[in-house]
């Protein structure tokens, strides 16, 4: 069964640097997710992307964060600045439709800013 | 303002009890409501979703409207049930929207033998 792949399983950076995490979604999805889960709390939504653009973004997801799906495979979370606030696990979804369709999660991706 | 309560953050029986995980949900519209689990070292999986009504591993769970909540119950548990468990809510987006989902805080089950 297909899944959903992200690199690296570990990050560690120091604060101010650039971070780039990595998602390869399932082929033939269309939707894809960036959510996050700092430890001992919820998983939040960050921000959802469809047809080459952001569809939606949270209060979170501000200017330092940016995504990009490249090459029509992978997608990527960037971080410009990292803070130690966004130490947290980060997990990518991808989805073929909206709604009732069963978002699909990667392993996550735990980010540790020192 | 979509939000998810799950009021339970430990939940602990014995194998073949019954198990109510407890899910309550604020939400202006019609939402999708799903239950994720995620059992250990493994990725976040759906488990079912209230427009299927459908029993998965035992597990049900039904939309009540009036009380704006929809429970996940079994009624044996079994040790491989231990888990923790999200309940998440997704609203209709534009045509071009996608349905981010907002969760809840999530329920560790344990099932002892």
């Amino acid at each position: 069964e297909p899944e959903v792949t992200q690199t690296p399983s570990h990050q560690v950076t120091q604060m101010g640097q650039e971070v780039i995490l990595r998602c390869v979604p399932i082929s033939n999805h269309l939707y894809f997710y960036w959510y996050r889960q700092i430890l001992g709390q919820k998983v939040e939504f960050l921000v959802s992307f469809y047809n080459n653009e952001i569809s939606e973004k949270s209060e979170i997801f501000d200017d330092q964060f940016s995504v990009e799906r490249p090459d029509g495979s992978n997608f990527t979370l960037k971080i410009r600045s990292t803070k130690l606030e966004d130490s947290a696990m980060y997990f990518c979804a991808s989805t073929w439709g909206r709604s009732s369709y069963e978002q699909y999660f990667g392993p996550g991706t735990r980010l540790t800013v020192t | 303002a979509q939000r998810v309560t799950q009021p339970e953050k430990l939940l602990s029986v014995f194998k073949g009890a019954p198990v109510e995980l407890k899910c309550n949900y604020s939400y202006s519209g019609s939402p999708e409501l799903f239950w994720y689990v995620q059992y250990s070292r493994q990725r976040l999986q759906l488990l079912l979703r209230h427009i299927s009504r459908e029993s998965i591993k035992g597990f049900t769970a039904d939309l009540n409207k009036g009380e704006t909540s929809f429970h996940l119950k079994k009624p044996f548990a079994q040790e491989e049930d231990s888990a923790m468990y999200y309940c998440a809510l997704s609203g209709l987006g534009g045509e071009t929207s996608g349905s981010r989902l907002t969760f809840g805080e999530g329920t560790q089950l344990t099932v002892n033998p």
